[in-house]
């Protein structure tokens, strides 16, 4: 299995709801990261996790708060989230961190909050 | 603070033609990667240049990497329609960018008939 896979592929949120983004990988890889991309934009650090312990947090508001819950999971939670927050949201998976191998990216959440 | 610029941002190609896009990045880095990205859809990748020197093919893309001048290239040979997308080349950094991919600001390559 090759695949990093993402749910939902499309998420409509309210200001005042609370969601999650979910991730998964089955390759073993223990390096995951969450990217925020705006459209015609290159893709954005949010977060890097390294055996599963939070390693980088790119100066994220805290309406965003990553989780690890294993190896192979990787969430994100929203909460109170803004208009200007809507993007596509990337997973992605690495052997180890970013500087021994590439990284594998999901489909990605097409996030909208109104 | 690493920094990756990509030109042209836009290329605008008739099919058959050949072109280069550029990536120079401003830090030391043996390690880079091309990515290309179809409207709406996430990032397929397409090569690791891992030193220098390094060159990879794939079918009408050829890229590669020259450590000392921090600059790596993506030729395109004859170009076909479907080859129509946004590239990114990436740059993995050291220092205080330990960990993290750089990515240039991307090229929007257009293939006209």
């Amino acid at each position: 299995d090759t695949e990093v896979t993402q749910t939902p592929k499309h998420l409509v949120m309210g200001m005042t709801n609370k969601k999650s983004l979910k991730c998964e990988q089955h390759m073993g890889h223990r390096a995951m990261y969450w990217y925020k991309q705006k459209a015609k934009k290159p893709p954005e650090l949010m977060f890097v996790y390294s055996y599963e312990k939070l390693s980088i947090n790119e100066s994220v508001p805290s309406r965003f708060s990553p989780e690890c819950p294993n190896s192979s999971l990787l969430n994100l939670h929203l909460h109170a989230l803004q208009p200007e927050d809507s993007a596509l949201y990337l997973c992605a998976s690495g052997p180890r961190t970013a500087t021994t191998g590439e990284q594998y990216f999901g489909p990605g959440t097409r996030l909208t909050v109104t | 603070e690493l920094k990756v610029e990509q030109n042209p941002l836009f290329l605008s190609m008739q099919e058959g033609k050949n072109y280069t896009i550029y990536c120079n990045y401003s830090t030391t880095s043996d390690r880079l990667y091309w990515y290309r990205q179809d409207p709406g859809k996430s990032l397929e990748s397409l090569f690791v240049l891992l030193s220098n020197g390094a060159v990879k093919q794939e079918g009408r893309l050829m890229a590669s990497l020259d450590t000392k001048a921090r600059l790596s290239t993506l030729h395109i040979t004859a170009a076909v329609h479907d080859l129509s997308a946004t590239y990114f080349c990436a740059v993995v950094g050291g220092g205080t960018s330990y960990g993290k991919l750089t990515f240039g600001q991307g090229t929007i390559l257009t293939v006209h008939p």
